[in-house]
């Protein structure tokens, strides 16, 4: 099965800055899913962005975009203009068929 | 919106119930999933299922059993509860078709704390 690294456990910002949360995998197939998904208190999973493996363009939504190295199997997210809202944990996942894998998770604080 | 419901936010059970988690889903998907989630492991697949009936080991199943009868309905049976299954349990689903649509992602629960003493 798949595995997935995140190597920073937590991580801060101040407001309105730029954060990337790294993240790196291993998989044996060439036709995968990533993703990050983001937990706040709540404890609601939000999927925050998702990338085919196939598709060399880098996704974006809004604020958040992804730096996607397939070669190197590295899927870093980057955050823009950090908000307090941002305050989570974030995960890191990959798709092979129908499971999916998850990271050890960052926690990220936004600092006002 | 797809939602996928848990029974329960907490539950209290003691070392050596029977206890049952479960979990529903409203959008007639196919797969359907336990994580476990623990501070500095993140989340870990104990069980999942792909059709009705059906069902596939994830990493960790040892001490967990599931069953799915219904295509909505997915839950998962600590059989003798013990303390180290004190841990917040994660209900997912989806339709996964490859075909890189919209709706290849996992659509998740609530999640539900157990505390087991």
């Amino acid at each position: 099965a798949q595995t997935v690294t995140q190597s920073q456990p937590e991580m801060s910002v101040q407001e309105a800055e730029t954060v990337t949360l790294s993240c790196t995998y291993d998989t044996s197939e060439n036709n995968y899913y990533l993703f990050w998904y983001k937990q706040p208190p709540s404890r609601q999973m939000i999927l925050v962005i998702r990338q085919e493996a196939y598709k060399q363009q880098n996704a974006t939504e809004n604020r958040f975009s992804v730096n996607f190295q397939k070669a190197a199997k590295s899927f870093s997210l980057k955050i823009s203009d950090s908000q307090l809202g941002d305050t989570a944990m974030y995960f890191c996942a990959t798709m092979e068929s129908v499971d999916m894998r998850f990271g050890a998770g960052t926690r990220l604080t936004v600092k006002p | 919106d797809v939602k996928v419901t848990q029974s329960s936010r907490y539950l209290v059970k003691r070392t050596g119930e029977k206890v049952f988690l479960e979990c529903v889903q409203d959008m007639d998907h196919e797969n359907m999933f336990w994580y476990r989630q623990d501070p500095g492991l993140g989340l870990r697949l104990i069980y999942f299922s792909y059709d009705v009936k059906m069902k596939e080991k994830g990493d960790i199943p040892e001490g967990y059993s599931v069953s799915r009868e219904k295509k909505e309905r997915f839950s998962l049976i600590l059989e003798s509860a013990s303390t180290n299954q004190t841990s917040m349990y994660l209900c997912a689903s989806s339709l996964f078709l490859g075909t890189g649509g919209s709706n290849e992602k996992l659509f998740f629960g609530s999640g539900t704390q157990l505390s087991v003493l």
